[in-house]
């Protein structure tokens, strides 16, 4: 299975400070023509949702405060301007094969 | 807006069975992927099972191999996870989710809100 590690675990931030997180896989996330690595974040008492798939695509409706970027077996998610509706859980996901697999999560903290 | 909901979880004794239905009837069901994915309490989601959009593939993490099976009904537009043998580490809320684009599994992009299920003694 691909294992993935997120940093940090928790991430405490002042609002309008730039939060940067990383995701690692075990194994290159690259399919072909695309990289399989999806965020979401899991708000306080909510189901998860989709941030950005395809390492760097965002999600219909989410803010362009949220980039993602990376290649191969190290991604980040950047948020800029952080805002208080941003805490939560931050969790990657890679979707290269079965079964797919999570990173630890990261939580956002203000 | 595509939502999908989920039901049929419930507090059962080790070795029994539950089974969870998902169903949605807003978008195009039958042309898409869906996944079953988990959540243990204070943990982080774990994906369990996926079936592609006309059933003919299916995929399930080890754990759950053997004893969980998920099917669809796509004259019904619901999914289903059919859960035998029930372990108490099976205990979590399971989400219902549907994928991104049709006709091959992309993700998901859509996520229910979740019906618990608790295996205790």
């Amino acid at each position: 299975d691909i294992v993935m590690t997120q940093t940090p675990l928790s991430l405490p931030v002042t609002p309008g400070e730039t939060a940067s997180i990383s995701c690692r896989s075990s194994q290159s996330l690259f399919d072909g023509d695309h990289g399989t690595l999806d965020w979401y974040l899991q708000k306080p008492g909510q189901s998860p949702h989709l941030l950005i798939y395809t390492i760097s695509y965002r999600a219909s409706g989410v803010p362009d405060r949220f980039s993602g970027s990376g290649s191969g077996t190290n991604f980040t998610l950047n948020i800029n301007r952080v805002e208080a509706e941003d805490v939560g859980v931050y969790y990657c996901m890679q979707r290269r094969e079965f079964p797919y697999t999570f990173g630890q999560g990261t939580k956002l903290e203000i | 807006q595509v939502q999908v909901v989920e039901s049929g979880g419930g507090v059962v004794r080790p070795g029994r069975s539950l089974r969870l239905s998902c169903v949605d009837s807003r978008f195009s069901f039958s042309s898409f992927g869906m996944h079953w994915v988990r959540q243990a309490p204070g943990k982080g989601p774990e994906w369990v099972a996926s079936i592609s959009y006309d059933g003919n593939k299916k995929y399930y993490v080890d754990s759950v191999k053997g004893r969980f099976t998920i099917a669809r009904d796509n004259s019904k537009n619901t999914l289903f996870l059919q859960m035998n043998s029930l372990r108490v580490e099976d205990t979590a809320v399971y989400y219902c989710a549907k994928d991104r684009l049709p006709h091959n599994f992309y993700g998901m992009d859509v996520w229910g809100q979740g019906t618990t299920v608790t295996v205790s003694s």
